[in-house]
């Protein structure tokens, strides 16, 4: 099983990003997937979840509204699209793999090595 | 937000055993939370230990082994080794998402 996450860069207050997350070694479409983010020197975050088929989606409150997840199960890819991004934002981010492919409660079983976003003017 | 509460820190001697704790800022936690738990060193991915309140992710020792005591979930950890010594996380489920505590920062000496 590997992730690898890509897509962080310094943007501006405000500005918009896509993050990537590819996956190989499993039937990627069995399992639910998650985004975690860390700030420099904080503790762990949960961002968002989204089933093995795409139909459930889960968001933290911080985000809600303006974070958007989805998958490409034809290409083995996760993404995260994030609007209106603010200085909090700034994180290091996680792609991880569930245990089952429903948001049923199984939590984070393998972590990617994450990409950074840095928000700021 | 629902508060996620971690002891901040820990210490434990070589060998030793030391049970970390994962509660809620308000009410008891129960097995219907999934807590799970990861361990975190400094510049590395986090890796998952627990998952489902006390199952075991593949490649963990039984060294770590997972619980509810006392209205909390537990993290213990038997005959501790100086490479136990991480951040730990725990994450409860909240029906339409998850939480993770603040963290354990754990010291072996």
């Amino acid at each position: 099983v590997q992730l690898v996450e890509s897509g962080g860069l310094v943007v501006q207050p405000g500005g918009s990003l896509r993050l990537s997350c590819a996956a190989s070694g499993f039937t990627f479409d069995d399992f639910a997937m998650h985004w975690v983010r860390q700030a420099p020197g904080k503790g762990l975050e949960w961002v968002s979840l989204i089933s093995g088929d795409g139909g459930s989606t889960y968001y933290a409150d911080s985000v809600k509204g303006r974070f958007t997840i989805s998958r490409d199960n034809s290409e083995n890819s996760l993404f995260l699209q994030m609007n209106s991004l603010r200085p909090e934002d700034t994180a290091l981010y996680y792609c991880a793999k569930d245990y089952v492919g429903s948001v049923a409660g199984y939590s984070m079983a393998v972590w990617g090595q994450g990409t950074t976003v840095t928000v700021s003017s | 937000q629902t508060l996620v509460t971690q002891e901040p820190s820990f210490s434990v001697s070589p060998g030793g055993t030391v049970t970390l704790t994962c509660g809620l800022g308000s009410g008891s936690v129960s097995t219907g939370y999934y807590a799970s738990w990861f361990q975190q060193t400094p510049g590395q991915a986090p890796r998952t230990l627990i998952y489902h309140t006390n199952s075991r992710s593949s490649g963990v020792p039984d060294r770590f082994s997972g619980s509810i005591l006392g209205g909390k979930a537990a993290l213990t950890i038997t005959g501790a080794q100086a490479d136990d010594e991480s951040d730990y996380y725990c994450v409860l489920y909240m029906g339409r998402g998850w939480v993770f505590g603040g963290g354990t920062k754990l010291t072996v000496l």
